[in-house]
């Protein structure tokens, strides 16, 4: 499997402000996603992150609340803007690797 | 549309109690299906998976049989032990061309093991 990291692992923020999530791979892979696990409640996907293009965004999910970059085939970012409450959840993100999702730890994120 | 459906938890076995968590899906053509493990505080960790019907996968004593037939993947195992405490999650994918594309996930059931 590609092993994958995330930085930072958890975050207290202030509403209004934003954070920047940060995903690292070991491989080179061809799909990166980023999910939101909301308290107590299962995995819904934010978006697909693009090499090289725009990240395509799930029904649900604008570009402006969580713009996406994908500089290269190993990394990715999720920036959370504007942060309010109802956003404190667990970020992760994950790779496509041999036809199988493997997962980041996740960002534990907190809005107060 | 796809989708997943986990029985309702928590569930709550005694160690050395067989396990059974059941999972039905609806999708058309034939989805790749997977059960995550999720421990407390930590992220997911792939538990097994099975890509067509009648493909068993396992892992870690855990097992589970990709049923066509009555759209299943119930999770089983014979005897579970106090660190099999966790959140499963059952998922479908309907990727294609080599990869598995997004992952449509179940609610979730927490399992509970006690000494």
């Amino acid at each position: 499997s590609a092993v994958i990291s995330q930085k930072p692992s958890r975050d207290i923020c202030q509403r209004g402000t934003s954070l920047t999530i940060q995903c690292q791979v070991d491989s080179q892979v061809t799909m990166m996603f980023w999910y939101r696990q909301q308290p107590g409640q299962s995995l819904t996907l934010i978006a697909t992150a693009n090499q090289g293009s725009e990240a395509t965004y799930e029904s649900g999910f604008v570009i402006d609340k969580f713009p996406i970059s994908r500089p290269n085939l190993t990394f990715s970012t999720l920036t959370v803007s504007n942060m309010s409450p109802e956003d404190s959840s667990i970020y992760l993100c994950s790779d496509d690797y041999t036809d199988t999702q493997y997962f980041g730890p996740g960002t534990r994120l907190t809005v107060l | 549309g796809n989708s997943v459906t986990q029985m309702e938890g928590p569930v709550t076995l005694s160690e050395e109690a067989f396990l059974t968590i059941n999972c039905t899906y609806t999708a058309t053509g034939y989805p790749s299906l997977f059960w995550y493990v999720q421990y407390p505080g930590e992220g997911l960790q792939l538990l097994l998976k099975a890509t067509k019907a009648d493909d068993k996968g396992s892992n870690k004593g855990f097992e589970a049989t990709y049923r066509k037939e009555t759209t299943s993947f119930h999770l089983e195992k014979g005897s579970v032990q106090v660190s099999d405490s966790a959140v499963y999650f059952c998922a479908l994918s309907r990727g294609g061309s080599g990869n598995t594309g997004k992952l449509i996930f179940g609610q979730g059931t927490t399992l509970q093991v006690k000494p």
